[in-house]
């Protein structure tokens, strides 16, 4: 399978604790992006990398989120000290060069 | 307003008709515009992309632009079970990378 993938699928944590989410993007996709979505709601833009730059930050990646992308290739999102509102799924998407952006099949958070 | 405006639905349709789907936007320069099929606990999928003014035909599936007035829309024909989901608009501003979604809308396909 080529496609973009998550890991893990499914995140279980207590609040408080840090949390570290892993995307693989499609093979020789330059541009790489993280989403949120909650129920009921679209996803929600958090950031994207271009190879290995970060270019844009959505104002709802707060001081407790960071991502990086250190090789152009994957990709982590971390969360410190989570908090029950960041339960949600994280979605990470890749484009090649038709800039149609492909999701993976998301990381869902339940912070108890 | 909201950047990208969905009825939320939910939207029944019975099978073998057309659904209809609609989406507006509130950005005037947005150039490409998306529509994505999501399933229940799983990840959104492209179905369709569109960029220029009328009608883009996949399929079952047609994709509807209409610039000046800022509605998109995607058209099902012969409408089956399987195309029981929610379904996503997302446009990509100008200027931008990113894509801003709406709120989607829930299509029932009754048998």
């Amino acid at each position: 399978d080529t496609g973009v993938s998550q890991d893990p699928r499914h995140k279980i944590t207590k609040r408080g604790q840090n949390v570290t989410f892993r995307c693989d993007p499609i093979s020789e996709h330059n541009r790489l992006y993280w989403y949120r979505q909650t129920l009921g709601q679209g996803p929600e833009f958090l950031t994207y990398f271009q190879n290995e730059a970060q270019l844009e930050k959505s104002r709802l990646l707060s001081d407790r989120f960071s991502a990086e992308r250190p090789k152009g290739s994957f990709s982590t999102l971390e969360i410190q000290r989570t908090e029950q509102g960041d339960s949600a799924m994280y979605l990470c998407a890749s484009t090649g060069q038709l800039n149609e952006q492909f999701f993976g099949p998301g990381t869902r958070l339940t912070v108890l | 307003q909201k950047e990208v405006e969905q009825n939320s639905g939910p939207l029944s349709v019975p099978e073998g008709a057309i659904a209809s789907l609609n989406c507006t936007y509130s950005d005037r320069v947005s150039q490409s515009f998306f529509w994505y099929r999501q399933y229940s606990g799983k990840s959104p999928e492209l179905i369709m992309s569109i960029y220029s003014n009328g009608d883009k035909e996949d399929g079952r599936f047609t994709a509807q632009l209409n610039k000046a007035s800022q509605y998109v829309s995607l058209l099902i024909r012969d409408s089956q079970p399987s195309d029981s989901a929610t379904y996503l608009c997302a446009i990509r501003p100008g200027g931008a990378q990113k894509l801003v979604f709406g709120q989607g809308t829930r299509l029932t396909i009754n048998p």
